[in-house]
């Protein structure tokens, strides 16, 4: 099956600083990768997705880039705000809503 | 439009006794799937429902089942509970399951003791 892994598991940075997360999986098949954020105590939600056909997506402060060659994909945060703390989790897709995440990653921005 | 809804919001079992989560996906979603989410473990897929037919199952034993009705709400059943399920379980809806967005439920934090 999917094996998706996720670094780091924990992240500091200074207000203002940009954030990377790096995942990477193991099926080939897998062709739809989402983002979740999820705040202390709440849900997860979805902040950013991308599809095999495409190499890099943004929004606004927010981008997500895949090498499908390499299997790997990261979440790029620019400009990081206090309320961007939070635990980010990568996904991998093959078909279906069954998905394969990350063990999170924890976002501590320093005011 | 209400967002998909999980009941109870928190269970306290003791080992060997089973429960059964509920939940109810926003209003014209068809597709539900639970997932379990422990810390360090991150999120771990269950199952997935669509038209009350099973579409996908993790690798969980067959102690976890679940199901669902007409109105696509869902259940989810843990029977002989262990100490090791303790953790969050989350239902997420999406009107189909095609590699949707997943809108999750608030979850229900089982303890099993």
């Amino acid at each position: 099956g999917e094996n998706v892994e996720q670094h780091p598991s924990t992240l500091s940075v200074q207000e203002g600083d940009s954030a990377v997360i790096k995942c990477t999986y193991s099926d080939s098949a897998s062709n739809y990768f989402p983002w979740y954020k999820q705040e202390l105590g709440k849900r997860p939600q979805l902040i950013i997705d991308i599809r095999s056909n495409v190499g890099e997506k943004k929004d606004q402060r927010i981008a997500v880039t895949l090498n499908k060659t390499a299997k790997h994909f990261s979440l790029h945060i620019t400009e990081t705000q206090p309320e961007d703390s939070a635990v980010y989790f990568c996904a991998a897709g093959a078909g279906g809503n069954q998905f394969y995440f990350g063990t999170g990653t924890s976002l501590t921005v320093i005011p | 439009k209400a967002g998909v809804t999980q009941t109870p919001r928190y269970l306290i079992k003791t080992r060997g006794q089973q429960v059964t989560l509920s939940c109810s996906p926003i209003s014209g979603h068809r597709s539900v799937s639970w997932y379990q989410q422990t810390p360090g473990q991150g999120l771990q897929f269950l199952f997935e429902y669509f038209s009350e037919t099973q579409r996908n199952k993790g690798n969980f034993p067959g102690r976890f089942s679940g199901r669902q009705f007409s109105n696509s709400r869902s259940e989810m059943n843990v029977s002989t509970l262990e100490l090791g399920d303790s953790a969050l379980y989350l239902c997420a809806s999406s009107a189909v399951p095609s590699r949707e967005k997943l809108f999750f439920g608030s979850g229900t934090q089982l303890s099993v003791l």
